[in-house]
């Protein structure tokens, strides 16, 4: 079964760096992801999708703050340089044959100190 | 720039139904593959429904099948979900979002279903 993990939360202080982890489920570790920020109250916005050897494609108008990166079955969305307004929400999302569907992560809140 | 805006929510009685419309623009509407994705109060996002761009591919999340209908008027540059027999676990904001080979890279604002008596 195709299924994504993330933790629930991470914090990381004004200007400095987060790594935010997403793991696929054993049997999918070739799998593309894309990662998804929901600020509080808003809409989910497209980052960037990420595959398994951590090349990546960025949304329009995503800063180079933003970065992913792959290792086996774990990809990862790093944030440097952290602004107030980067607190939000993070989803990574992935899909499979028609059947499997598309999933989500469970999210991670990231809170910024 | 690229623009989907979701309407059609409120609150409706379980067992009730309600249509939901997504308009589409900024893109060329008909190239694109669509889907519905949910998000309960506090909860995480839950994909919903797929169609692809001619109309002639549809999947359903188990937890909605036989219950919604999606649809989409590629002349009208709109995506509808038909809600039927709706229970209290389907409250939640429904979004649309435009799938480009599988990554949902546009997304709408979102629609508000109460489902409550």
């Amino acid at each position: 079964q195709l299924v994504l993990t993330q933790s629930p939360s991470a914090s990381a202080s004004l200007g400095a760096s987060v790594k935010l982890t997403c793991t696929l489920s054993s049997g999918h570790s070739s799998y593309a992801i894309a990662w998804h920020q929901q600020q509080p109250e808003k809409g989910p916005r497209y980052l960037m999708k990420l595959n398994s050897d951590g090349s990546h494609s960025k949304g329009d108008g995503i800063p180079d703050r933003f970065s992913g990166s792959s290792s086996g079955a774990e990809r990862y969305l790093t944030i440097s340089s952290l602004q107030s307004e980067d607190e939000a929400d993070y989803y990574c999302q992935t899909w499979g044959t028609g059947i499997q569907g598309w999933v989500f992560g469970g999210g991670t809140k990231l809170t910024v100190l | 720039q690229v623009q989907l805006v979701e309407s059609g929510g409120g609150l409706v009685k379980p067992g009730g139904s309600l249509r939901l419309s997504c308009a589409a623009s900024g893109f060329t509407f008909s190239d694109y593959y669509m889907s519905w994705i949910r998000q309960a109060p506090g909860k995480g996002l839950e994909w919903v429904s797929y169609i692809s761009s001619s109309g002639s591919t549809i999947y359903y999340a188990d937890s909605v099948k036989g219950r919604f209908t999606i649809s989409r008027d590629n002349a009208k540059n709109s995506l509808y979900l038909q809600m039927n027999s709706l229970r209290a676990e389907d409250t939640a904001v429904y979004y649309c979002a435009g799938d480009v080979r599988g990554v949902f890279s546009y997304w709408g604002q979102g629609t508000l279903v109460t489902v409550s008596s």
